[in-house]
């Protein structure tokens, strides 16, 4: 099974803005508005922050943002912060035999 | 608010099972549905499965199909996965996540805190 496409890590300084880029398919992030966003610091349970591509669940900083065109999801972060350090997953629904489908996972460094 | 609760690592003989148990509490248990994640060390989030909350429907990747077995105790409000015939590509770290797809929703919007399964002769 092939997973979504995210680069490997992304940097940025305090204060920037830095986007990640999650590439499917037409049978996945193209072809439905199911696109789901998770940051996950090591040890920690991921977290939710942006599900069905632009959606905040409640009490996600709207310094996150996510859109989406053709077959790319993104994730923008504004006012990057050193909280911010994390790894980041996208997800999307897939009519593939599997019922979900994740990134590969992008790293986001603050410098 | 909502928590889930996993069961602690465990340390698997290869061609042994191991079974997870994610305990839910501050919603209604059967109003939702789980879906179990794994993570090998240093590589991505991988979905394993989903069973419904509604009807207690499973589906799975072919990569854990026939060996992966998703169950719910509605009277503890605990999720289960059993994961049979062990290789040592299954050592990994184990999330239940609480899944919405039965409203038509594809999100996982709490997770548990994970199970460390290791599998080693």
């Amino acid at each position: 099974q092939s997973g979504l496409t995210q680069p490997a890590s992304v940097s940025g300084s305090p204060g920037q803005s830095i986007t990640i880029s999650c590439t499917g398919t037409s049978s996945d992030v193209g072809g439905y508005k199911y696109v789901s966003w998770y940051q996950h610091h090591p040890g920690k349970a991921p977290k939710l922050m942006i599900y069905d591509v632009s959606n905040r669940p409640s009490g996600v900083s709207n310094r996150f943002s996510g859109s989406k065109s053709g077959n790319t999801a993104s994730l923008t972060i504004s006012g990057l912060q050193a909280e911010d350090e994390a790894d980041y997953y996208c997800s999307s629904y897939t009519t593939s035999s599997t019922l979900a489908v994740f990134g590969g996972g992008t790293k986001v460094t603050v410098l | 608010q909502v928590h889930l609760e996993q069961s602690g690592g465990e340390v698997v003989k290869p061609g042994a099972s191991v079974k997870v148990s994610c305990k839910a509490s501050g919603y209604t248990f059967t109003s939702y549905g789980f879906s179990w994640v794994r993570q090998v060390p240093g590589q991505g989030l991988e979905w394993m499965g989903w069973i419904s909350g509604y009807n207690g429907n499973t589906r799975s990747t072919q990569k854990v199909q026939g060996r992966l077995t998703m169950t719910t105790d509605t009277s503890t409000s605990t999720a289960y996965m059993e994961l049979r015939n062990l290789r040592s590509d299954d050592t990994a770290l184990y999330y239940c996540a609480r899944d919405n797809r039965d409203y038509g929703h594809y999100y996982f919007d709490y997770w548990g805190q994970g199970t460390l399964v290791t599998v080693s002769s």
